[in-house]
């Protein structure tokens, strides 16, 4: 059965601070790893990762995947409380459109 | 451009009455994805279709549960008896198909929560 587990479950911190979510995988027929950002209603997508090594940036954020160790990182820098949400993890598996997702890390950025 | 529309965005009904969720997808798009999600066991896949064709129906969880997409712009999920351990949050997410090098991100609806009584 495919599996992603992402980690730590919730985490607090103080505007400003930067945070590293992690997503480890064990899953059949990899074929690429997707981050998304769910605040209060639809998961909105961030990066889709391909290849080792190669990070993908946007803004304040940035993911990097690594296929040999079966995770993904995603930073955020300098973070702001608008940053608080449930960032989501998602493997794509096989020759079809199947996502299998993470339970989630919720992050909480105080002031 | 119009994303994923999901209808109704609450329901709120008793147990044993049957319930429909509505979908319409981004236009173009040509895969569709029903997931629940709930706190304890996060985003679920139910079911996913490719060009109106049910591909993997494996995680719908009985046969009170069933779905369909009569044509590329619309879908339902259907739970009929309802029971309590059906709320949850229903989405339906939409996507081109990837082919092989690992699909298309999908592009989520804004939910439809339902509360069984």
């Amino acid at each position: 059965e495919d599996k992603v587990v992402q980690s730590p479950l919730s985490l607090v911190v103080h505007e400003g601070d930067t945070v590293t979510l992690n997503c480890s995988y064990e899953v059949t027929n990899f074929r690429s790893l997707l981050w998304y950002k769910q605040e209060k209603k639809a998961p909105t997508f961030l990066f889709m990762l391909t290849s080792s090594g190669i990070e993908k940036k946007s803004g304040r954020l940035s993911s990097i995947l690594d296929k040999k160790e079966l995770f993904s990182i995603l930073n955020i820098t300098a973070t702001q409380t608008g940053d608080s949400a449930v960032y989501l993890c998602a493997v794509f598996t096989g020759t079809a459109s199947k996502l299998t997702f993470g339970t989630g890390t919720r992050l909480q950025v105080t002031l | 451009d119009a994303g994923v529309i999901q209808s109704p965005r609450h329901e709120v009904t008793e147990m044993g009455q049957e319930v429909t969720l509505r979908c319409k997808p981004i236009s173009g798009h040509n895969s569709l994805f029903w997931y629940r999600q709930t706190m304890m066991r996060g985003l679920e896949l139910l079911i996913y279709f490719n060009n109106n064709v049910p591909i993997d129906d494996s995680g719908m969880p009985e046969d009170r549960f069933s779905a369909k997409m009569p044509n590329a712009s619309f879908s339902t999920l259907k739970i009929q008896p309802s029971e309590p351990r059906d709320s949850a949050v229903y989405f339906c997410a939409s996507s081109l198909t990837g082919g092989v090098i690992g699909g298309q991100p999908q592009h989520f609806g804004d939910g439809t929560r339902l509360s069984i009584l």
